[in-house]
């Protein structure tokens, strides 16, 4: 079993709907989420991180976190062209007090049609 | 603030040779850490650290070093390049529990 996992996609949705992205992690030791946006050619940016269970919003995203369930998801409301790209959900297990260690899922391509 | 910096941006070496690549963390940040991301596996974690010392380190062979300089600059050396080393090395820089990525060095082993 891989320690996270997402849908590799693509998940195409039409300009203006709400996407839904997915993630199961496998450790149930788990403290810490984040969600990264990557275009193509481009680094890894922070988007979103959420460490307690329930929903966390900020602007048209909102992280939501089960632990009971090992499930991550993240929902953009109003998707725009500009959100198309790779998003990548990253969990940290803690481990000894590091917290520089993220496991990453292999990320979903969102493509959002005009 | 000035974000993560990472150079060179972009390098070609052939295999055997060795590759020092450098990171500037943000500003007041003291944790590093280093990344590796291929199309085949992803974003794998290389190693981290925090004041000069690796606090953790992935499953990666010992040609993956690293170290940490007191201004809190991260450099990361692969020896013996080997074809499987092409990849985009991402250094990120901590505060807290959020990690924040630098642009990346391509690396392209001939």
């Amino acid at each position: 079993q891989k320690e996270v996992e997402q849908n590799s996609g693509p998940l195409s949705v039409p300009e203006g709907a709400i996407a839904s992205l997915n993630c199961t992690y496998s450790d149930r030791g788990s403290q810490s989420f984040f969600w990264y946006r990557q275009y193509s050619g481009k680094s890894p940016e922070l988007i979103m991180s959420i460490y307690s269970n329930g929903d966390k919003e900020d602007g048209r995203f909102t992280a939501q976190l089960n632990k009971a369930s090992q499930y991550v998801s993240l929902l953009i409301r109003d998707s725009q062209p500009s959100d198309s790209a790779t998003y990548l959900c990253a969990v940290n297990r803690n481990y000894g007090g590091s917290q520089g260690n993220l496991i990453f899922g292999k990320g979903t391509k969102l493509s959002v049609k005009p | 603030k000035a974000g993560v910096t990472q150079t060179p941006r972009y390098l070609i070496k052939t295999r055997g040779q060795q590759v020092t690549l450098s990171c500037s963390p943000i500003s007041g940040h003291r944790s590093v850490s280093w990344y590796q991301q291929t199309p085949g596996q992803g974003l794998q974690f290389l190693f981290e650290y925090f004041s000069e010392t690796q606090r953790n380190k992935g499953n990666f062979p010992g040609r993956f070093s690293g170290r940490q300089f007191s201004n809190s600059r991260s450099e990361m050396n692969v020896s013996t390049l080997e074809l499987g080393d092409s990849a985009l090395y991402l250094c990120a820089s901590r505060q807290g529990a959020e990690q924040y990525f630098g642009p990346g060095t391509r690396l392209t082993v001939t």
